[in-house]
């Protein structure tokens, strides 16, 4: 069965530096989504990405953050100068429709 | 935030036993509802989804339940295994909302006993 992958599963970086997390979603979906979790808390939305193109952002995803699909498989989260508050589980997903498939995440932790 | 709301942390059952499991939302605007299941350490999988133009959806053992009008569902789980002790999130998609953001509850525990 098709599932989406995450690379690394766990990212240890330094407050201030840049960090790249990867994803490949299913190969035929067509919209793909960034979230993250923040330990204790609700999951929660930071972009969604359709036809090489930000389809809709959160306030969470500011100017630190970009995404890019660089060819036709790989999706990445690039959050720019790390801080604290930036620790957390991000998740990928991609969807055809309204269900989207998670993978399994990628733990980020900022020292 | 409080768009969709699950005010059960956790819930314990008996295998064999029906789970349910409880989600409000306060969005009129939602009119596509999900559930997912979550081990620790992995994402969350789909479960099982629901139109706003149904009140009921049902698959194996896993039945979704919608009421529109006091903006409620919930998720059935029958006959409860062990195996389906994990952590349940209800989410929600709005029609203005292009990209499909899914906007989640916090979450429910549920610990199915042998």
């Amino acid at each position: 069965e098709p599932e989406v992958t995450q690379t690394p599963s766990h990212q240890v970086t330094q407050m201030g530096q840049e960090v790249i997390l990867r994803c490949v979603p299913i190969s035929n979906h067509l919209y793909f989504y960034w979230y993250r979790q923040i330990l204790g808390q609700k999951v929660e939305f930071l972009v969604s990405f359709y036809n090489n193109e930000i389809s809709e952002k959160s306030e969470i995803f500011d100017d630190q953050f970009s995404v890019e699909r660089p060819d036709g498989s790989n999706f990445t989260l690039k959050i720019r100068s790390t801080k604290l508050e930036d620790s957390a589980m991000y998740f990928c997903a991609s969807s055809l429709f309204y269900e989207q498939y998670f993978g399994p995440g990628t733990r980020l932790t900022v020292t | 935030d409080q768009q969709v709301k699950q005010n059960s942390p956790s819930l314990s059952v008996q295998e064999g036993r029906i789970s349910i499991l409880n989600c409000d939302y306060t969005n009129s605007m939602f009119d596509y509802f999900l559930w997912y299941k979550k081990y620790p350490a992995e994402g969350p999988t789909f479960l099982i989804s629901i139109s706003s133009i149904k009140d009921k959806n049902e698959d194996g053992r896993f039945t979704v339940f919608l009421n529109k009008s006091a903006k409620h569902l919930s998720l059935h789980i029958v006959p409860s295994q062990p195996g389906d002790s994990a952590v349940y999130f209800c989410a929600a998609v709005g029609r203005e909302t292009s990209g499909s953001r899914l906007t989640f509850g916090e979450g429910t525990q549920l610990t199915v006993n042998p």
